[in-house]
């Protein structure tokens, strides 16, 4: 299976921060990558699919970038709804495999 | 577009079976290949395994390879996910998804519980 690891686990930031978070595989993905916002109790919710591309409805204070084996999604200035945690997902196996999360909280 | 209900809250002892649904609507419901991912309390997202019901293709992940059953009714548009041998590290919050390669939509989830 192809491992994925986020950094960093955790992260407290302010509105209207700029943050970083990474992902990486253990093997190349190309840009198979996506990226889920998840909020206590709820489903997750897709952010940026094929590395780089919005989901329908994403503003575009998010964007996506990465390919082969390093991926990252920028936010460029948080808003009170982004905190959440945010997982990746590589589908380039036909098995699925999901980074351990990153939580980004409120400082 | 298409939406995804799941079945309700489950209980159950360790060793036991638990089937949970979940009914696509919308969109171009008969044509979607379903994921499902579970969430164990306070970790991440595993991938469990995945249907394609128009081709009856199923694909399971190796460690739930003989105790995960995957299976649709197409006449519904409800797919069924049915773990077996259940242990106490299987209670988490199971989730249907789309599977476009990425998933969306989402089910609601269905928390299962496995207690003596």
């Amino acid at each position: 299976d192809i491992h994925m690891t986020q950094s960093p686990s955790s992260l407290s930031a302010s509105v209207g921060d700029r943050v970083t978070l990474t992902c990486r595989a253990s093997q190349d993905i190309r840009n198979s990558l996506a990226w889920y916002q998840q909020k206590p109790g709820k489903a997750p919710k897709v952010v940026v699919y094929a590395a780089s591309r919005l989901a329908s409805g994403v503003p575009s204070r998010f964007n996506g970038s990465g390919s082969g084996t390093d991926h990252t999604l920028t936010i460029s200035s948080l808003q009170t709804e982004d905190f959440a945690t945010y997982y990746c997902q590589q589908y380039y196996s036909t098995l699925i495999t999901f980074g351990q999360g990153t939580r980004l909280e409120i400082k | 577009q298409v939406q995804l209900v799941q079945s309700g809250a489950e209980v159950k002892k360790p060793g036991s079976s638990v089937k949970v649904s979940c009914k696509a609507s919308g969109g171009t419901s008969t044509s979607l290949t379903v994921s499902w991912v579970r969430q164990a309390p306070g970790h991440g997202l595993e991938w469990l395994g995945r249907i394609v019901p128009f081709l009856n293709i199923i694909t399971y992940a190796e460690k739930f390879e003989g105790r995960l059953t995957l299976t649709a009714d197409k006449s519904t548009t409800t797919v069924y996910m049915d773990l077996s041998s259940l242990r106490s590290d299987d209670t988490a919050v199971y989730y249907c998804a789309g599977d476009v390669n990425w998933f969306d939509p989402w089910g609601q989830g269905t928390r299962v519980t496995v207690s003596s």
